[in-house]
């Protein structure tokens, strides 16, 4: 298998551009996570989806992101406009979930750098 | 609230032992998972302990659970400069599919 697989691996972008993070589970996963990592807060979870529905989004920072899951292939995090604090490196995991040992597998992520 | 702490640095030298350490807040989670991440790269898992246990051995890799007081540990035995990483601590939240991380341990091992 080919693993999660994350594409832009860097986007260096503007303030106020629109960005779109994209992610392809593992195939069979059915549980999906989009994850913030910085230098002062760690590792966050944004939100994640089971089946392609949302089930948890309390952690999207605020009103300029949002996730969406249109099947169980893909999925993507837009932030519009962007800030210079949205700089990050987001990560896509996906898993089984409860089903087995609830381990993450995470894509090796997208670097956003918003000047 | 849900939250995972670590302390964010270690520093030891090669051949010694590297404990982690953590404290995580959901008395009920099924597991704790310890990750690994290299430079540049996503997060992988290391090792899980099921939380009915109190220890757990994978070679060079010893995890102890107190669930009393919420306080899970890794331990490295015989460092190597390969194990220079940050490794994160995570808790598995009670019916839902989340992992929770904590803020992570960048380990540096020195010659």
């Amino acid at each position: 298998d080919a693993g999660v697989i994350q594409s832009p691996r860097h986007e260096v972008t503007e303030m106020g551009q629109e960005v779109t993070l994209r992610c392809k589970p593992i195939s069979g996963h059915n549980s999906l996570f989009w994850y913030r990592q910085t230098m002062m807060r760690g590792l966050e979870l944004l939100i994640y989806f089971n089946n392609n529905v949302p089930i948890d989004d309390s952690g999207m920072p605020e009103d300029r992101f949002s996730a969406k899951m249109p099947n169980a292939s893909f999925s993507t995090l837009k932030i519009q406009p962007s800030e210079p604090r949205d700089s990050a490196v987001y990560f896509c995991a996906s898993s089984t979930g409860q089903a087995n040992t609830g381990e993450l597998f995470f894509g090796e992520g997208s670097r956003l750098t918003v000047l | 609230g849900e939250d995972v702490e670590q302390s964010l640095f270690l520093s030891v030298r090669e051949g010694d032992s590297s404990v982690i350490n953590c404290t995580y807040t959901d008395s009920s989670s099924t597991y704790l998972y310890w990750y690994k991440q290299e430079p540049g790269a996503g997060l992988q898992l290391l090792t899980y302990i099921f939380s009915n246990m109190d220890m757990k051995q994978d070679q060079r890799l010893t995890v102890l659970l107190n669930k009393k007081d919420k306080h899970l540990s890794l331990r490295i035995a015989d460092t190597q400069t390969g194990d220079s990483a940050i490794y994160f601590c995570a808790e598995s939240i009670t019916n839902t599919d989340k992992l929770i991380f904590g803020t992570g341990t960048r380990l540096q091992v020195f010659p």
